[in-house]
């Protein structure tokens, strides 16, 4: 059974620019959830999506915005990165809404 | 705004000891809780999770739960240099949302 899934693992982008993270979920997941780790803290939530449709969003403005996909894979995009965006991504996929979550082993995203 | 509280560290244990780490949490609307582990570098791993009030045994690991006084806590029984990492508690709020604390570091000397 494979695990969870990201790409890319590292990510130098500049102030402004625009980044796409991708996430595959393991298999039998229904439900992805994203997260942004800064250093030091715990995981932040970014938003959830279930069967395709976003169910659950944290306080992240609207520059932060994801897809999921028929094959439960998924997409968060970044617009107008700004410096304080710099994080470890986690993405995270669950078999059900509310239960255990499995994480991937992250992108790390440095905005310089 | 809703809260995961946990005491930074380090938590310092000798090999061999019960190591204690504690979580509370402020919306008593929340019905899943989880623990997490995550080594330097890595992504968090989970270890345990918990529904109803009351234990929950796995090995070395037992997550307690208490909804009345939303707290929630792991032990580590015999502890091994290998479980030095940062605990995460994880809550879900029940709105389609986990909530994670900050962590506590664990440091288990050999």
């Amino acid at each position: 059974e494979t695990g969870v899934t990201q790409s890319p693992t590292h990510l130098i982008k500049t102030r402004g620019q625009q980044v796409t993270l991708r996430c595959s979920s393991q298999s039998g997941h229904n439900t992805v959830s994203w997260y942004q780790q800064a250093l030091g803290q715990g995981p932040q939530f970014i938003f959830q999506y279930y069967r395709e449709e976003e169910n659950g969003r944290g306080n992240f403005p609207p520059r932060f915005s994801g897809l999921q996909f028929p094959n439960y894979s998924s997409e968060l995009n970044v617009n107008a990165l700004e410096l304080d965006d710099s994080a470890l991504y986690l993405c995270a996929s669950s078999p059900g809404q509310g239960i255990e979550q499995y994480f991937g082993p992250g992108t790390r995203l440095t905005v310089t | 705004q809703k809260e995961v509280e946990q005491n930074s560290g380090p938590l310092s244990v000798p090999e061999g000891a019960i190591a204690s780490l504690n979580c509370t949490y402020s919306d008593r609307g929340s019905q899943s809780f989880f623990w997490y582990r995550q080594y330097s570098g890595k992504s968090p791993e989970l270890i345990m999770f918990i529904y109803s009030n009351g234990d929950k045994e796995d090995g070395r690991f037992t997550a307690q739960l208490n909804k009345a006084s939303q707290y929630v806590s792991l032990l580590i029984r015999d502890s091994q240099p290998s479980d030095s990492a940062t605990y995460l508690c994880a809550v879900d709020t029940g709105g389609f949302k986990t909530i994670f604390g900050a962590g506590t570091r664990l440091f288990v000397k050999a």
